[in-house]
């Protein structure tokens, strides 16, 4: 079982639509959970950190769920700009892992 | 306060020649991290080093492949021999305190290195 498992995707959805990832992981040990984003052959990026309580930024919110070891992303009123690779990344000690990304294509 | 930078950001190499990656990490940042990602693949971590130490290099391969972060100067990924496999985008990124400190959670990243083999 990989340690950090996402669903690659593509999600195609239109501008305006709500899109939700999840992710899964398999070490209970994980301190500090992230959403990173890709865009297409460029470096990743810090979108958000992920809380225990939830946390919204903007039109974007996170949660985790240490019980069941899988956080989400939740995208409200997709813009054409939002079509990236998004990252689920996990922190242990210094080791941050990086999920596959799922892919999101928001279509006009 | 510029950013991560790599270089180069494209190298082309033939099987069995060496390949060397830099990396300068952002001003103030002592830890630096390489990453490897293969096409339509994620990022898959490779070595961590603070300034002379490797902390960890469980994700580098075994052989033909090192890496150092001198005193003075970058941190250098180097891949000898290298093979058609090795072709991939190499991410370097860099934190202000590694486990310790408000912002060693964040890695900042560099734009790459992309190393075709032909």
């Amino acid at each position: 079982r990989k340690e950090v498992e996402q669903d690659p995707g593509p999600f195609n959805v239109p501008e305006g639509a709500t899109v939700a990832f999840n992710c899964t992981y398999s070490n209970s040990a994980s301190q500090s959970f992230f959403w990173y984003r890709q865009d297409c052959r460029k470096e990743p990026k810090l979108l958000m950190s992920v809380y225990s309580s939830g946390n919204e930024d903007g039109r974007f919110t996170a949660q985790l769920n240490r019980a069941s070891q899988y956080i989400s992303l939740l995208i409200r009123d997709s813009k054409l700009s939002d079509s990236a690779t998004y990252l689920c990344v996990l922190r242990v000690g210094n080791m941050l892992t990086f999920g596959g990304g799922t892919r999101l294509m928001v279509k006009p | 306060n510029a950013g991560v930078m790599q270089n180069p950001r494209h190298l082309v190499r033939r099987r069995g020649q060496e390949a060397r990656l830099r990396c300068s990490p952002m001003k103030g940042h002592s830890h630096v991290y390489w990453y490897r990602q293969l096409p339509e693949e994620g990022l898959k971590f490779m070595v961590y080093l603070q300034k002379e130490n490797i902390i960890d290099e469980s994700g580098m391969p075994k052989e033909r492949f090192s890496a150092e972060f001198p005193k003075e100067g970058p941190s250098i990924l180097r891949i000898q021999q290298v093979v058609r496999g090795d072709s991939a985008a190499y991410f370097c990124a860099s934190s202000p305190l590694g486990d310790r400190g408000a912002g060693a959670n964040v890695l900042t990243f560099g734009a790459g290195s992309r190393l075709t083999v032909l």
